[in-house]
């Protein structure tokens, strides 16, 4: 398997575009997470699905952050309209809700945004 | 916030076994106790998890103490490649809650 995907692995931006995050997960995996990390901010869960319903979002920061899971293997995380606030590495992860590990996460490489 | 505490930083020396201490005082009934380890640049990485028996795997061993209110993550043989951001992590069914975490260095 190769992994969770995400792309772009870098985003340079200017103020006020649209930026769009895409997360392919692992295969057969039940649950997909956004994260955020900053260095002032550490590590911050924005949102999470079950079956591809979202959960919990109440880790996204405002209006501008949308996510969409349409089916199981894709999701995006969307800004809009980007401000310099959101540079930060966005990590993807997934996890099989099953098992002992029931929150062993696999974590994608990460995309690294900067706005201008 | 995290529902954990760990010190900011330790060296190892390489070749030596990294004790890395999590203090999980207000640990509930249901959860386990997680480790992660994220090296620079990279995603987090899963290494081990346990409720209140020792664990081991291929990457390390979990020690919980009796009470469950605390652990310690062993890396038997540290190699540099270990040097990372190590993070201890108490949940049950919910969502993980990063802390900061421990940057271990492993000193040639």
């Amino acid at each position: 398997d190769a992994g969770v995907i995400q792309s772009p692995r870098h985003e340079v931006t200017e103020m006020g575009q649209e930026v769009t995050l895409r997360c392919k997960p692992i295969s057969g995996h039940n649950s997909l997470f956004w994260y955020r990390q900053t260095m002032m901010r550490g590590l911050e869960l924005l949102i999470y699905f079950n079956n591809n319903v979202p959960i919990d979002d109440s880790g996204m920061p405002e209006d501008r952050f949308s996510a969409k899971m349409p089916n199981a293997s894709f999701s995006t995380l969307k800004i809009q309209p980007s401000e310099p606030r959101d540079s930060a590495v966005y990590f993807c992860a997934s996890r099989l809700n099953s098992g002992r590990a029931y929150n062993e996460q696999f974590f994608g490489p990460g995309t690294r945004l900067t706005v201008l | 916030d995290a529902k954990t505490t760990q010190p900011p930083s330790m060296d190892c020396a390489e070749g030596r076994a990294a004790n890395l201490p999590c203090n999980h005082s207000t640990i509930s009934g249901n959860e386990y106790v997680y480790w992660y380890r994220q090296i620079h640049s990279q995603g987090p990485q899963y290494i081990i998890h346990g409720l209140k028996n020792n664990e081991t795997n291929e990457m390390a061993s979990l020690i919980i103490t009796e009470d469950r209110k605390s652990s310690t993550l062993i890396l038997p043989h540290a190699t540099l490649r270990d040097t990372a951001v190590y993070y201890c992590i108490s949940a049950g069914n919910t969502p993980l809650v990063f802390g900061k975490g421990t940057r271990l260095s492993v000193i040639a």
